[in-house]
C-alpha cells in the first residue's frame, strides 16, 4: 500500500546546527506522487512548509529544503543552520497527482532546537 | 478568507457521553477530511468527503465513530460513548482539486473524556 515513514522523534539540535530529517514513501497505488512537508509549531494549527509535485525538483520555504528523489523514494528535509524557532512538528506526506484528494501523512517528527 | 473553522475548540465529556464536533471548510473546496492526532499514534486518518458524498471512511472506528456532510459548509464528527481512548486532537482541513492534493488545516478540537 501507500506509506510515509520519517524519522522518529524527537529529534533535538542545537542552534546554527544543521538538520536532515529523513522521509521515504511507498506509493504502490499512485504512479506520480506529489510530496509535502507540513509543520504545526506550537500553539499554531498545521500548515504546508512545501510541496514538490515533480520528480527530481527541489522545493524550498524559510531555509527548509526537500528534493524529491523518485529513484530512493526519498524527499528528506533538510536545512543549514536551524534556529530556536524552528522548533515544532514536522509531518512528509504524499498524495495523488490527479483527482488530487487524499493525502498519506508520515507520524511526524518533533523537533527540538536548543538554544 | 476565514480558512477552516473548528468549533468547539475544545471539549470535555464524561465517560459515555456523545460528542459532536463540527467543520466549516473553506468556501469552494470541496473535499473534506477528518483526522486523530495523538503524540503516541500522530495524525491518523478518519474519513473523507469529496462534494459533500462520504467517499472513504476507512480510519473510522466502526461502532462508535460517524461523520456527515449534510451540505458544502458544514461537516459534523459524531461519537457515541465517548471513552478515555478517544481524548485527543481531532483535524479537519479542506482540499480544492486544482490545489496538487495540499490540504489546509482547522485549528482542531481537543476532546478530553473524563
Amino acid at each position: 500500500g501507500d506509506s510515509v515513514t520519517q524519522t522518529e522523534g524527537p529529534v533535538t539540535v542545537s542552534e546554527s546546527e544543521s538538520l536532515i530529517i529523513n522521509c521515504t514513501y511507498s506509493a504502490t497505488s499512485i504512479a506520480y506522487p506529489n510530496l509535502f512537508w507540513y509543520v504545526r509549531y506550537p500553539g499554531e494549527g498545521l500548515q504546508l512548509l512545501l510541496k514538490v509535485i515533480t520528480a527530481g525538483q527541489k522545493g524550498s520555504s524559510r531555509g527548509f529544503e526537500a528534493t524529491y528523489n523518485k529513484e530512493t523514494t526519498s524527499f528528506h528535509l533538510q536545512k543549514a543552520s536551524v534556529q530556536e524557532s524552528d522548533s515544532a512538528v514536522y509531518y512528509c506526506a504524499l498524495g495523488p497527482s490527479t483527482n488530487a484528494y487524499k493525502v498519506i501523512f508520515g507520524k511526524g517528527t518533533h523537533l527540538h532546537v536548543l538554544p | 478568507n476565514a480558512g477552516v473553522i473548528q468549533t468547539p475548540r475544545h471539549k470535555v465529556t464524561g465517560k459515555g457521553q456523545e460528542a459532536t464536533l463540527w467543520c466549516e471548510p473553506i468556501s469552494g473546496h470541496s473535499a473534506v477530511f477528518w483526522y486523530r492526532q495523538t503524540i503516541v499514534q500522530g495524525l491518523e486518518f478518519l474519513t473523507y468527503f469529496r462534494n459533500q458524498a462520504p467517499i472513504d471512511d476507512s480510519g473510522m472506528p466502526k461502532e462508535r465513530f460517524s461523520a456527515q456532510m449534510p451540505n458544502q459548509s458544514h461537516s459534523t464528527l459524531k461519537i457515541q460513548s465517548t471513552q478515555p481512548q478517544d481524548s485527543a486532537v481531532y483535524l479537519c482541513a479542506s482540499s480544492s482539486r486544482d490545489r496538487d492534493g495540499e490540504q489546509y488545516f482547522g485549528p482542531g478540537t481537543r476532546l478530553t473524556v473524563l
